[in-house]
């Protein structure tokens, strides 16, 4: 079964820098890989995904991740971030052969500070 | 746009309730899922659903169980409600791997 690391339970940061938050993945196999967002006490938002081809994925909200099929990684960046962006972050992978379909990672808790 | 809707936000139980919390697709998703996120420890898979009448249990199905009677609508039952089921609970749907899940705005649940 596919397993998700997410190096980092909280991100604090300075609005207007960059950020990355970081995301490993266990399986080599073909996966497709999602980031999502949620704001408080809402539901999770797909910020983007890679499915196939060009490694670097392009979402909304100004946010990029690229895949490293190597270090079986994909992470997160935004060049310059807002105090909107304060979110949690989850990355998942999906689990080929498995009806339960995609696993989530344990979250990263963005804080945009001013 | 695919809307998942969860009939409540905020619910406030008693200690041995009977506690049903519904949701609803309307793109005609085959698999439907139910979490819960408590602080700390992600996202948990309670129970997920590929198909109507169909049910799998995920990695936390203690205390609850489900129900989907028609393919729109995947219910989660708390039997007896306990206070450690005091959680978020998110319902998703998706067609296919590929497609990710789509999550409704989740039910804060609060057991008294």
């Amino acid at each position: 079964a596919q397993s998700v690391t997410q190096l980092d339970s909280q991100v604090p940061v300075f609005e207007e820098a960059p950020v990355e938050l970081r995301c490993n993945y266990s399986s080599s196999v073909s996966v497709y890989l999602f980031w999502y967002v949620q704001y408080p006490n809402q539901g999770l938002q797909l910020l983007l995904k890679y499915l196939s081809g060009s490694t670097l994925v392009k979402g909304i909200n100004g946010f990029e991740a690229e895949f490293n099929k190597s270090q079986t990684s994909f992470h997160l960046r935004k060049p310059s971030v807002h105090i909107s962006d304060t979110a949690e972050y989850f990355c998942a992978v999906s689990d080929p052969g498995s009806a339960r379909q995609l696993t989530f990672g344990s979250g990263t808790q963005l804080t945009v500070l001013p | 746009d695919v809307k998942v809707t969860q009939s409540s936000r905020y619910l406030v139980k008693r200690t041995g309730e009977k506690v049903f919390l519904e949701c609803v697709q309307d793109m005609d998703h085959e698999n439907m899922f139910w979490y819960r996120q408590d602080p700390g420890l992600g996202l948990r898979l309670i129970y997920f659903s590929y198909d109507v009448k169909m049910k799998e249990k995920g990695d936390i199905p203690e205390g609850y169980s489900v129900s989907r009677e028609k393919k729109e609508r995947f219910s989660l039952i708390l039997e007896s409600a306990s206070t450690n089921q005091t959680s978020m609970y998110l319902c998703a749907s998706s067609r296919t791997g590929s497609d990710g899940y789509t999550f409704g705005s989740g039910t804060r649940l609060t057991v008294v």
